[in-house]
């Protein structure tokens, strides 16, 4: 079927390399930030979440890192797998726990 | 189930008609929410319910759009004399809404019209 990510800017890594993906935001107000994967023909799935009063989170292969001072988020992914290729978006949330999405980009993993 | 289901996955409609999209989120999620998604962007906020009660219906374009939730477990979206420009991935959401609980997303519900 379609390509959610069909006109979304692509970062392109070969397989076991570190990857960058990287999202800004606009709301200064903004206290809490969340990591989606989203493949072909399915829902956003949850990654990583990060707080305000955090910079730095970890999980299992990945890490968020969030700086207030220039509104940025960043996505690493270590040891990038074929199975790491979708298309991530970074989301904040709104009042009501209503998420706000980034654009969004798209990850290529390459053997 | 386990997860949010939505059905249809696939529904293609005439410009004119009126569509109905379903999601059943998961069992004792108070929480939902319907997203709509275009090709090529995140997903856009269009109707929140707690519950029975829609609490924040901002992101609805405009009264061509309803959604329910009579029971507060199944929601329907419904959209009225559809035109072409409503072509998209309808995505819903439930979660508990605890502090710090994700919210979980269906597949979504890829509509074309035509």
């Amino acid at each position: 079927g379609e390509s959610v990510g069909l006109h979304l800017p692509t970062l392109s890594v070969q397989e076991g390399d570190n990857s960058i993906i990287n999202c800004a935001y606009s709301n200064s107000a903004s206290d809490y930030f969340i990591w989606y994967k989203q493949e072909s023909g399915k829902g956003p799935q949850f990654i990583i979440d990060i707080r305000s009063n955090m910079d730095k989170r970890q999980g299992q292969r990945v890490t968020v890192l969030l700086n207030k001072t220039v509104k940025h988020l960043s996505l690493q992914i270590a040891a990038t797998q074929p199975g790491d290729s979708a298309v991530y978006f970074c989301a904040e949330k709104g009042g009501y726990n209503k998420l706000i999405f980034g654009a969004g980009t798209r990850l290529a993993v390459h053997p | 189930g386990a997860g949010v289901s939505q059905t249809p996955s696939n529904k293609v409609t005439e410009k004119g008609k009126y569509v109905e999209l379903r999601c059943d989120p998961i069992s004792g999620h108070t929480a939902l929410y319907w997203y709509r998604q275009s090709l090529g962007q995140g997903p856009e906020f269009l109707i929140y319910f707690q519950g029975t009660g829609a609490a924040d219906d901002s992101g609805l374009p405009n009264d061509r759009f309803f959604a329910v939730r009579p029971e507060g477990s199944v929601s329907t979206l419904k959209i009225q004399r559809t035109e072409r420009g409503d072509s998209a991935v309808y995505l819903c959401a439930s979660s508990a809404q605890r502090e710090g609980t994700e919210a979980f997303f269906g597949q979504g519900t890829r509509l074309t019209v035509v």
